[in-house]
C-alpha cells in the first residue's frame, strides 16, 4: 500500500516570494508521483509529474519539483508566487493501475 | 476538445435517499475512476473502471457502486445515503488501465450534500 504525507496544512506566503510544498510518500514498490492544484469550487489541474527520467520535473505556471529516491520525497517549489497561486495543491502517488493515493493537501495562501 | 464533464454540479439529499451521479470522459478516453473528497481532505479513489469492467476498489462500502456504458460514460451510485457522504465527488478518466497511465483529468466534481 501506499501513503502520502504533506506536512504542512497551510502555507502564508508574500506576492514575488518563494514557496516550498513538502510531500513525503512510502511504498514497496516503484511509484509514479504528480503534483495537482485545485482553486476554489473546482476540480483537480495537473501541475507536473514524474514518471522516471531526471529527477527534476518542471511544471506549468512555473512550478517545479524534485524527486528524491532516497528520502521518499518530492518536494514542490516556485521562485516567485503570483496572487493567482492561491489554491490547494495535493501531492499523489500511483503504483498501478490508476489508482492515486493523494496527501491531505496544503492550502497556500498568498499574500499582496 | 470537451474535458471531463460530471452532472449535476450540486445537489442535496436527506438521509436515507439514494443519489447518482454522472460522468463524461474526454472523448478516446475509455478509463473512468471516482474520488470522493470530503471537505479540507485529499480525495480517496472509489473505482475505477475500464471498458465496462471494475478494474479497481477503494476502501468503501457496499452502498457504493458504479458502472461503465458503452460509450465510456460512467455513473457512481451510492444508496442509504449518510451525513457522512457529503463530499465533492471527483470523477477522471484517461486512455487505458495498463499499468500506470501517467496523466488523469479530472472533472469539476458535483458536490453532494445530505441533510
Amino acid at each position: 500500500a501506499q501513503s502520502v504525507t504533506q506536512l504542512d496544512s497551510q502555507v502564508p506566503v508574500f506576492e514575488e516570494a518563494p514557496v516550498e510544498l513538502r510531500c513525503n510518500y512510502s511504498s514497496s514498490v516503484s511509484v509514479y508521483l504528480f503534483w495537482y492544484v485545485q482553486y476554489p469550487n473546482q476540480g483537480l489541474q495537473l501541475l507536473l509529474k514524474y514518471l522516471s527520467g531526471s529527477t527534476l520535473v518542471k511544471g506549468i505556471n512555473g512550478f517545479e519539483a524534485e524527486f528524491n529516491k532516497s528520502q521518499t520525497s518530492f518536494h514542490l517549489r516556485k521562485p516567485s508566487v503570483h496572487i493567482s497561486d492561491t489554491a490547494e495543491y495535493f501531492c499523489a502517488v500511483e503504483a498501478a493501475g490508476n489508482k492515486l493515493t493523494f496527501g491531505g493537501g496544503t492550502r497556500v495562501l498568498v499574500k499582496p | 476538445d470537451a474535458g471531463v464533464t460530471q452532472s449535476p454540479t450540486h445537489l442535496i439529499k436527506t438521509r436515507g435517499q439514494q443519489v447518482t451521479l454522472r460522468c463524461s470522459p474526454i472523448s478516446g478516453h475509455k478509463s473512468v475512476s471516482w474520488y470522493q473528497q470530503v471537505l479540507g481532505q485529499g480525495p480517496q479513489f472509489i473505482f475505477q473502471y475500464y471498458e465496462k469492467e471494475e478494474r479497481g476498489r477503494g476502501n468503501f462500502p457496499d452502498r457504493f457502486s458504479a458502472r461503465q456504458f458503452p460509450n465510456y460514460s460512467s455513473e457512481l451510485n451510492v444508496n442509504a445515503l449518510l451525513l457522512g457522504d457529503s463530499a465533492l465527488y471527483l470523477c477522471a478518466s484517461s486512455t487505458s488501465s495498463e499499468g500506470a497511465t501517467y496523466e488523469q483529468y479530472f472533472g469539476p466534481g458535483t458536490r453532494l450534500t445530505v441533510t
